[in-house]
Protein backbone atom coordinates (compact mmCIF):
# COMPACT_ATOMS: atom_id res chain seq x y z
CA UNK A 1 0.00 0.00 0.00
CA UNK A 2 0.73 3.82 -0.12
CA UNK A 3 3.47 4.61 2.48
CA UNK A 4 4.40 7.98 3.39
CA UNK A 5 7.78 8.34 5.34
CA UNK A 6 8.51 11.19 8.11
CA UNK A 7 11.99 11.59 9.26
CA UNK A 8 13.12 12.01 12.30
CA UNK A 9 10.86 10.08 14.52
CA UNK A 10 11.88 12.34 17.41
CA UNK A 11 14.78 15.05 18.03
CA UNK A 12 15.86 16.78 20.79
CA UNK A 13 17.23 20.43 19.83
CA UNK A 14 18.67 23.63 21.58
CA UNK A 15 16.70 26.65 21.58
CA UNK A 16 17.42 28.79 19.24
CA UNK A 17 18.74 26.29 16.45
CA UNK A 18 16.63 25.51 13.31
CA UNK A 19 14.89 21.66 12.75
CA UNK A 20 14.12 20.25 9.80
CA UNK A 21 11.79 17.84 9.06
CA UNK A 22 10.89 15.39 5.80
CA UNK A 23 8.04 13.86 4.50
CA UNK A 24 8.34 11.40 1.33
CA UNK A 25 5.71 9.27 0.02
CA UNK A 26 7.62 6.57 -1.38
CA UNK A 27 5.22 5.31 -4.16
CA UNK A 28 2.76 7.64 -5.02
CA UNK A 29 3.00 11.79 -6.51
CA UNK A 30 1.92 13.79 -4.00
CA UNK A 31 1.32 17.07 -5.51
CA UNK A 32 -0.25 18.26 -1.89
CA UNK A 33 0.57 17.67 1.26
CA UNK A 34 -0.20 18.99 4.71
CA UNK A 35 1.19 19.92 8.07
CA UNK A 36 0.28 19.35 11.10
CA UNK A 37 1.08 19.88 15.22
CA UNK A 38 -0.47 18.17 17.92
CA UNK A 39 0.19 19.67 21.72
CA UNK A 40 -0.29 17.27 24.73
CA UNK A 41 -4.22 16.10 24.74
CA UNK A 42 -5.13 18.47 22.16
CA UNK A 43 -6.33 17.73 18.62
CA UNK A 44 -3.96 17.28 15.49
CA UNK A 45 -4.27 20.84 14.11
CA UNK A 46 -3.55 21.55 10.43
CA UNK A 47 -0.54 24.01 10.49
CA UNK A 48 -0.36 24.51 6.65
CA UNK A 49 -1.09 23.05 3.15
CA UNK A 50 2.15 22.30 1.15
CA UNK A 51 1.63 22.52 -3.05
CA UNK A 52 4.67 21.01 -5.18
CA UNK A 53 6.10 24.21 -7.25
CA UNK A 54 3.87 26.74 -4.86
CA UNK A 55 4.43 28.23 -1.76
CA UNK A 56 2.36 26.44 0.97
CA UNK A 57 -0.73 28.03 2.54
CA UNK A 58 -0.50 28.45 6.31
CA UNK A 59 -3.43 28.48 8.72
CA UNK A 60 -4.17 31.83 10.99
CA UNK A 61 -1.78 32.09 13.35
CA UNK A 62 0.76 30.14 12.17
CA UNK A 63 3.85 31.83 11.02
CA UNK A 64 4.88 31.75 7.58
CA UNK A 65 8.35 32.70 8.25
CA UNK A 66 9.34 30.58 11.39
CA UNK A 67 7.62 27.22 10.07
CA UNK A 68 9.20 26.94 6.52
CA UNK A 69 7.82 24.26 4.20
CA UNK A 70 9.26 23.86 0.61
CA UNK A 71 7.65 21.56 -1.43
CA UNK A 72 10.17 21.20 -4.47
CA UNK A 73 9.03 17.89 -5.81
CA UNK A 74 6.11 15.53 -6.42
CA UNK A 75 7.39 13.42 -3.57
CA UNK A 76 8.90 15.76 -0.98
CA UNK A 77 8.17 18.10 1.23
CA UNK A 78 10.07 20.08 4.21
CA UNK A 79 9.12 21.73 7.62
CA UNK A 80 12.08 23.62 9.10
CA UNK A 81 11.36 24.93 12.31
CA UNK A 82 13.56 27.79 12.60
CA UNK A 83 15.03 29.70 15.83
CA UNK A 84 12.78 26.88 17.40
CA UNK A 85 11.65 27.58 21.68
CA UNK A 86 10.25 25.46 23.36
CA UNK A 87 7.47 26.64 22.94
CA UNK A 88 7.57 24.63 20.00
CA UNK A 89 7.68 21.36 21.48
CA UNK A 90 5.24 19.51 19.73
CA UNK A 91 4.42 16.07 17.86
CA UNK A 92 4.77 17.30 13.62
CA UNK A 93 3.09 15.03 11.54
CA UNK A 94 2.57 15.08 7.40
CA UNK A 95 0.35 13.28 5.47
CA UNK A 96 0.00 13.29 1.46
CA UNK A 97 -2.45 13.04 -0.62
CA UNK A 98 -2.33 10.49 -3.56
CA UNK A 99 -2.40 12.30 -7.44
CA UNK A 100 -3.63 9.58 -8.91
CA UNK A 101 -6.49 8.94 -6.54
CA UNK A 102 -6.90 12.17 -4.94
CA UNK A 103 -9.24 11.40 -2.30
CA UNK A 104 -7.08 9.62 -0.03
CA UNK A 105 -4.37 10.56 2.52
CA UNK A 106 -1.69 8.89 3.64
CA UNK A 107 -0.06 9.90 7.22
CA UNK A 108 3.50 9.77 8.15
CA UNK A 109 5.06 8.48 11.45
CA UNK A 110 5.12 11.50 12.78
CA UNK A 111 8.13 13.24 14.41
CA UNK A 112 8.09 14.33 18.22
CA UNK A 113 10.26 17.58 18.60
CA UNK A 114 11.80 18.48 21.85
CA UNK A 115 13.23 22.22 22.52
CA UNK A 116 15.71 22.67 25.38
CA UNK B 1 -16.91 26.52 13.66
CA UNK B 2 -15.81 22.87 12.86
CA UNK B 3 -14.98 20.93 15.90
CA UNK B 4 -14.79 17.17 17.00
CA UNK B 5 -14.70 16.08 20.73
CA UNK B 6 -13.33 12.80 21.71
CA UNK B 7 -14.00 11.09 24.51
CA UNK B 8 -11.36 11.35 27.15
CA UNK B 9 -8.86 8.57 27.22
CA UNK B 10 -6.99 6.50 28.13
CA UNK B 11 -9.38 3.76 28.15
CA UNK B 12 -8.25 0.27 28.89
CA UNK B 13 -10.16 -2.56 28.67
CA UNK B 14 -9.54 -6.39 29.12
CA UNK B 15 -9.38 -8.68 25.29
CA UNK B 16 -12.84 -9.89 24.45
CA UNK B 17 -14.68 -6.69 25.82
CA UNK B 18 -17.16 -4.51 23.99
CA UNK B 19 -15.46 -0.55 22.99
CA UNK B 20 -17.39 2.85 22.69
CA UNK B 21 -15.27 5.50 21.85
CA UNK B 22 -17.84 8.59 21.93
CA UNK B 23 -17.22 11.29 19.29
CA UNK B 24 -19.41 14.13 18.35
CA UNK B 25 -18.66 16.97 15.84
CA UNK B 26 -19.68 20.37 14.99
CA UNK B 27 -19.84 21.90 11.63
CA UNK B 28 -21.35 24.99 9.22
CA UNK B 29 -21.39 22.39 6.45
CA UNK B 30 -22.37 18.91 5.23
CA UNK B 31 -19.15 16.50 6.71
CA UNK B 32 -17.55 13.65 5.71
CA UNK B 33 -16.97 11.81 9.31
CA UNK B 34 -13.85 9.35 9.41
CA UNK B 35 -12.10 7.24 11.91
CA UNK B 36 -8.32 6.98 11.82
CA UNK B 37 -5.93 4.20 13.79
CA UNK B 38 -2.64 4.87 15.08
CA UNK B 39 -0.65 1.98 15.61
CA UNK B 40 2.89 2.07 17.82
CA UNK B 41 5.47 3.94 15.44
CA UNK B 42 3.62 4.32 12.22
CA UNK B 43 1.46 6.81 10.83
CA UNK B 44 -2.31 7.55 10.89
CA UNK B 45 -4.36 4.97 8.93
CA UNK B 46 -7.85 5.41 7.75
CA UNK B 47 -10.27 2.71 9.89
CA UNK B 48 -13.50 3.76 8.56
CA UNK B 49 -15.55 6.35 7.08
CA UNK B 50 -19.30 7.70 5.89
CA UNK B 51 -19.77 10.38 4.11
CA UNK B 52 -23.71 10.75 4.71
CA UNK B 53 -26.48 11.03 7.32
CA UNK B 54 -27.50 7.25 8.75
CA UNK B 55 -24.61 5.76 6.63
CA UNK B 56 -22.23 3.29 9.00
CA UNK B 57 -18.83 2.71 7.94
CA UNK B 58 -17.21 -0.84 8.95
CA UNK B 59 -13.62 -2.54 9.00
CA UNK B 60 -11.53 -5.05 11.02
CA UNK B 61 -14.81 -5.60 12.90
CA UNK B 62 -15.23 -1.60 14.01
CA UNK B 63 -18.58 0.20 13.16
CA UNK B 64 -19.60 4.00 13.09
CA UNK B 65 -23.33 5.10 12.55
CA UNK B 66 -23.38 9.08 10.96
CA UNK B 67 -26.26 10.16 13.16
CA UNK B 68 -26.82 13.54 12.11
CA UNK B 69 -29.47 14.08 14.66
CA UNK B 70 -26.93 13.81 17.43
CA UNK B 71 -24.21 14.99 15.45
CA UNK B 72 -22.15 11.64 16.57
CA UNK B 73 -20.07 9.13 14.92
CA UNK B 74 -19.65 6.51 17.97
CA UNK B 75 -17.00 4.22 17.38
CA UNK B 76 -17.84 0.68 18.60
CA UNK B 77 -16.21 -3.14 18.46
CA UNK B 78 -18.12 -6.28 20.13
CA UNK B 79 -14.91 -7.95 20.80
CA UNK B 80 -11.38 -6.01 20.89
CA UNK B 81 -8.22 -7.69 20.58
CA UNK B 82 -4.69 -6.98 22.38
CA UNK B 83 -3.59 -6.00 18.45
CA UNK B 84 -6.57 -3.12 18.80
CA UNK B 85 -4.31 -1.16 21.17
CA UNK B 86 -3.89 1.85 19.24
CA UNK B 87 -4.67 5.88 19.19
CA UNK B 88 -7.88 6.14 17.94
CA UNK B 89 -8.50 9.75 15.88
CA UNK B 90 -11.94 11.25 15.03
CA UNK B 91 -12.28 13.32 12.53
CA UNK B 92 -14.26 15.64 9.61
CA UNK B 93 -14.42 16.91 6.44
CA UNK B 94 -16.37 19.31 5.18
CA UNK B 95 -17.00 18.46 1.28
CA UNK B 96 -15.35 20.39 -1.32
CA UNK B 97 -13.14 21.31 1.35
CA UNK B 98 -9.31 19.69 1.75
CA UNK B 99 -9.04 20.25 5.35
CA UNK B 100 -9.28 17.35 8.20
CA UNK B 101 -10.91 18.63 11.80
CA UNK B 102 -9.54 15.77 14.21
CA UNK B 103 -10.42 15.56 17.87
CA UNK B 104 -7.92 14.85 20.29
CA UNK B 105 -7.04 11.48 20.07
CA UNK B 106 -8.67 8.20 22.47
CA UNK B 107 -5.46 5.98 23.86
CA UNK B 108 -6.91 2.48 23.50
CA UNK B 109 -4.81 -0.19 25.66
CA UNK B 110 -6.30 -4.02 25.57
CA UNK B 111 -4.69 -6.05 28.25
CA UNK B 112 -4.51 -10.29 27.56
Amino acid sequence: GAVVSQHPSWVICKSGTSVKIECRSLDFQATTMFWYRQFPKQSLMLMATSNEGSKATYEQGVEKDKFLINHASLTLSTLTVTSAHPEDSSFYICSARNDATNEKLFFGSGTQLSVL
Amino acid sequence: GNSVTQMEGPVTLSEEAFLTINCTYTATGYPSLFWYVQYPGEGLQLLLKATKADDKGSNKGFEATYRKETTSFHLEKGSVQVSDSAVYFCALVIQGAQKLVFGQGTRLTINP
